[in-house]
């Protein structure tokens, strides 16, 4: 299983329409979660941090379920410019202390006119 | 300007020819690491560093190597480059500290081709 699964898509949404992604993680010790957007041969950029509570930033919202050991991401109004590859990071902390930041292989997402 | 800055930003090299992918980042960050991202694979973390002098395996660490002797700078070295190290290369850093704990800021990437 991998540490850290997406749906890769493609989601092609009609511009204004609500869209949700989910994320699973496989680490039950994992406690920091992120959403970052990658555009085509871009470097990705942090879009989100996601907190226990959940959290929302404009048409943004970031949900956490620790029990399910997923995280979801909910896009409302969706515009074309939010069209890109959106990847979701856990950290994972080893046995041995050490903390290693895991990526998803990201989920595609076109807003189409 | 906080940033991660990642030299070359395109590379075409001949197979065993060893190179040298530069990093260097001005934000204190005690973490960096290096990625590469291939269609249908998404990012996989090569090696990564939690500190000076402190490195570790990724999870594709066979044919790189990596040295941390500054804060500042993670260069990653293929010893003798072969055509499947052909991919986009991203540098990163966050720190373990605060707000920005574990946000991790990126290089711009780079493009290496192996003949």
């Amino acid at each position: 299983r991998k540490e850290v699964e997406q749906d890769p898509g493609p989601f092609n949404v009609p511009e204004g329409a609500t869209v949700a992604f989910n994320c699973t993680y496989s680490n039950s010790a994992s406690q920091s979660f992120f959403w970052y957007r990658q555009d085509c041969r871009k470097e990705p950029k942090l879009l989100m941090s996601v907190y226990s509570s959940g959290n929302e930033d404009g048409r943004f919202t970031a949900q956490l379920n620790r029990a399910s050991q997923y995280i979801s991401l909910l896009i409302r109004d969706s515009k074309l410019s939010d069209s890109a590859t959106y990847l979701c990071v856990v950290n994972i902390r080893s046995n041995f202390g050490n903390e290693k930041l895991t990526f998803g292989t990201g989920t595609r997402l076109t807003i189409i006119p | 300007e906080a940033q991660v800055t990642q030299n070359p930003r395109y590379l075409i090299t001949v197979t065993g020819k060893k190179l040298t992918v530069t990093c260097s980042q001005n934000m204190n960050h005690e973490y960096m690491s290096w990625y590469r991202q291939d269609p249908g694979l998404g990012l996989r973390q090569i090696y990564y560093s939690m500190n000076v002098e402190v490195t570790d395996k990724g999870d594709v660490p066979e044919g790189y190597k990596v040295s941390r002797k500054e804060k500042r700078n993670f260069p990653l070295i293929l010893e003798s480059p072969s055509p499947n190290q052909t991919s986009l290369y991203f540098c990163a850093s966050s720190t373990w500290r605060g707000l920005a704990k574990n946000i991790q800021y990126f290089g711009a990437g780079t493009r290496l081709s192996v003949l």
